[in-house]
């Protein structure tokens, strides 16, 4: 199955600067791969996701690339602010299907603390 | 547009009780549906799938199971909590890529 690495585990960035989190898959017939932000307490929250037949995305100040040969993705957040401060997911979704019926079963990263300081 | 619901939100129960969690979608047909386990770290681990009623799919055996008794409701259950059983459960749908979570029900098993 679907094997999916994140790096780092944890980053500290001082607002303004830029945030990169960077995750690998192993799968080379996954096609899609969003980014969950979740803050402390609530539920993971979409932020940006890319298609495999997409090199980069962006979306006021955050950014994905995809690499597909080399099999990595990453997020990009520029200009930090203290409420970006929260855990990251990426994932990626293999195909899979269930009884005649394909469904997006997502492979998830183990997720990046960030924290921006004021 | 779509919601997720999910109840109750917290619930602290002893070890060896039993657990039923609901999940309801509003505003969408057919969806996809999914139970994911946040233990005290940070990964998402997939426990069920549905792709329709009455279709469950386990991806890590254990002693919990799910059903679908309707199309937009999905059901967590447990005949007894186990200590590790603790955690934080959400439930997520989706039509095709995009999965989308509910608030999510904090348990924690005494």
């Amino acid at each position: 199955g679907e094997n999916v690495e994140q790096h780092p585990s944890t980053l500290s960035v001082q607002e303004g600067d830029s945030a990169v989190i960077k995750c690998t898959y192993s799968d080379s017939a996954s096609n899609y791969f969003p980014w969950y932000k979740q803050e402390l307490g609530k539920r993971p929250q979409l932020i940006i996701d890319i298609r495999s037949n997409v090199g980069e995305k962006k979306d006021q100040r955050i950014a994905v690339t995809l690499n597909k040969t080399a099999k990595h993705f990453s997020l990009h957040i520029t200009e930090t602010q203290p409420e970006d401060s929260a855990v990251y997911f990426c994932a990626a979704k293999g195909v899979a299907n269930a009884g005649g019926t394909s469904y997006g079963k997502l492979t998830f990263g183990q997720g990046t603390i960030l924290t921006v300081h004021p | 547009s779509q919601t997720i619901h999910q109840w109750p939100a917290t619930l602290v129960q002893p070890v060896g009780s039993p657990l039923s969690l609901e999940c309801t979608v509003e505003g969408t047909s057919n969806p996809n549906l999914y139970w994911y386990r946040q233990a005290a770290g940070r990964g998402l681990q997939l426990l069920f799938y549905s792709v329709g009623i009455g279709q469950i799919s386990s991806e890590v055996p254990q002693n919990l199971s799910a059903s679908r008794p309707q199309d937009r409701q999905f059901i967590l259950s447990s005949k007894k909590l186990l200590l590790s059983d603790s955690g934080f459960y959400l439930c997520a749908w989706s039509l095709w890529e995009t999965q989308y979570f509910g608030p999510g029900t904090r348990l924690l098993v005494l």
